[in-house]
């Protein structure tokens, strides 16, 4: 079974903080996606990341996944409170059977203050 | 643009009563899932199909049944509602690539008494 751990559980920062969000596995996944969540709705894709090292960068946020496609960051630039919400990582597993199945991360819930 | 639509959005069951949860995408998926998502605990895979025709279990499928209708309906059932089933299940949809993204439905808040 492959495991996801995403840390932190919890961020309460003020507008304009930096912010750093960690998902680990000892497992390899093929890729790894990011997923954001509003209240009352189902979670969106923010990127997906399929390559060892890989760095991508939507606006103020950078995804990086790990040499080792083990683990995978989310950092957000100088957070807004439109950036409040949860965050799930997912990894999906490599082969014909995986059928797209994935493995999600507990999940960081993110609350920026004016 | 409806994507994945689940029905109902909220649910009571008393303990015993079951209930089926519809799932429909119009994005021609070979792939459906379905999760439930608890407090602190991500989402976790009940039941999925890889394509029609085929279902199988995932991390919890205890308590739960599943019929791949057609190509678009993918529905979720409880037999016999337990309190431990309150949760918030989702829908999703994808192509089935291992690097292609899944699609979500809004969820069903459903409550156990």
């Amino acid at each position: 079974t492959q495991l996801l751990e995403q840390s932190p559980q919890f961020l309460s920062i003020q507008e304009g903080e930096n912010l750093t969000v960690y998902c680990n596995s000892s497992s390899v996944f093929s890729s790894l996606q990011w997923y954001r969540q509003e209240p009352g709705e189902g979670p969106v894709l923010l990127v997906t990341v399929v390559t060892g090292g890989e760095v991508k960068k939507l606006k103020r946020l950078t995804f990086q996944f790990g040499d080792a496609r083990k683990d995978s960051s989310l950092h957000i630039t100088a957070a807004q409170p439109g950036d409040t919400g949860l965050y799930l990582c997912a990894g999906a597993g490599a082969g014909g059977t995986s059928y797209g199945k994935l493995t999600f991360g507990q999940g960081t819930i993110l609350t920026v203050h004016p | 643009n409806a994507g994945v639509t689940q029905t109902p959005k909220f649910q009571v069951l008393k303990t015993g009563q079951s209930m089926t949860l519809q799932c429909a995408q119009d994005m021609n998926h070979n792939s459906m899932y379905w999760y439930r998502q608890d407090p602190g605990m991500g989402l976790r895979l009940i039941y999925y199909s890889a394509s029609e025709g085929t279902t199988d279990k995932g991390e919890v499928p205890n308590g739960y049944n599943v019929s791949r209708l057609n190509k678009r309906e993918f529905s979720l059932r409880l037999e016999s509602a337990a309190p431990s089933q309150t949760s918030v299940y989702f829908c999703a949809s994808s192509d089935g690539a291992w690097n292609q993204p899944q699609h979500f439905g809004d969820g069903t808040r459903l409550s156990i008494l």
